[in-house]
């Protein structure tokens, strides 16, 4: 089975320190994501990676950035955390399958920001 | 923007009953559709996901999918109290696939009630 690591379950952090959400998966999928989830907006798309070094911007990418420098690793960075930023936050990977991108989520983390 | 709705609920079901769950996506040009359950406290999982037009079944689930309406549903056969979680409808972000993620809905709560 593939498997999603985030580092964090749990983070507590105030606002305008720097954070990092890391996250590491095994099966040497190319295809990386950072979502985050919120009660009535459910799960938006942050920022995502096709290949080390390589980033896209999501749907929701402000206030963030990531880094993938190696392809097993996809870090999400919030370089002042403000508390509109409280939130879950998922790890996916994911590798074509018949046709299909399919996502395996991590179990994710959860931050606050006071 | 592309958009996936799903009704909210709850949708409460006696167990033994069918449960049925619908989507509707706006991009036309969509080609991958995904269903994923997600418990209370726990990461989206997926279930099944369809490309093509009409029925593919796994298990109690069967997904149906009709594009010319732009729209997904998921049936549960025999629902068992297991199956009450949040359901998630999700839909590739980009037409024909590849690596940009998906476009998630904010999800169906469902309740089968012992």
């Amino acid at each position: 089975d593939v498997k999603v690591t985030q580092s964090s379950r749990y983070l507590v952090k105030r606002t305008g320190e720097k954070v990092f959400l890391e996250c590491v998966q095994d099966m040497d999928h190319e295809n990386m994501f950072w979502y985050r989830q919120d009660p009535g907006l459910g799960l938006r798309l942050i920022y995502f990676s096709y290949d080390v070094k390589m980033k896209e911007k999501g749907d929701i990418p402000e206030g963030y950035s990531v880094s993938r420098e190696k392809k097993e690793r996809f870090s999400l960075i919030l370089e002042s955390a403000s508390t509109n930023q409280t939130s879950m936050y998922l790890c996916a990977s994911s590798l074509p399958l018949s046709g299909a991108n399919v996502l395996t989520f991590g179990a994710g983390s959860r931050l606050t920001v006071l | 923007q592309k958009e996936v709705e799903q009704n909210s609920g709850p949708l409460s079901v006696p167990e033994g009953a069918i449960a049925s769950l619908n989507c509707t996506y706006s991009d036309r040009g969509s080609q991958s559709f995904f269903w994923y359950r997600q418990y209370s406290g726990k990461s989206p999982e997926l279930i099944m996901f369809i490309y093509s037009n009409g029925d593919k079944e796994d298990g109690r689930f069967t997904a149906q999918l009709n594009k010319a309406s732009q729209y997904v549903s998921l049936l549960i056969r025999d629902s068992q109290p297991s199956d009450s979680a949040t359901y998630l409808c999700a839909v590739n972000q980009a037409s024909g696939g590849g690596a940009d993620g998906l476009t998630f809905g904010k999800g169906t709560h469902l309740i089968i009630q012992p």
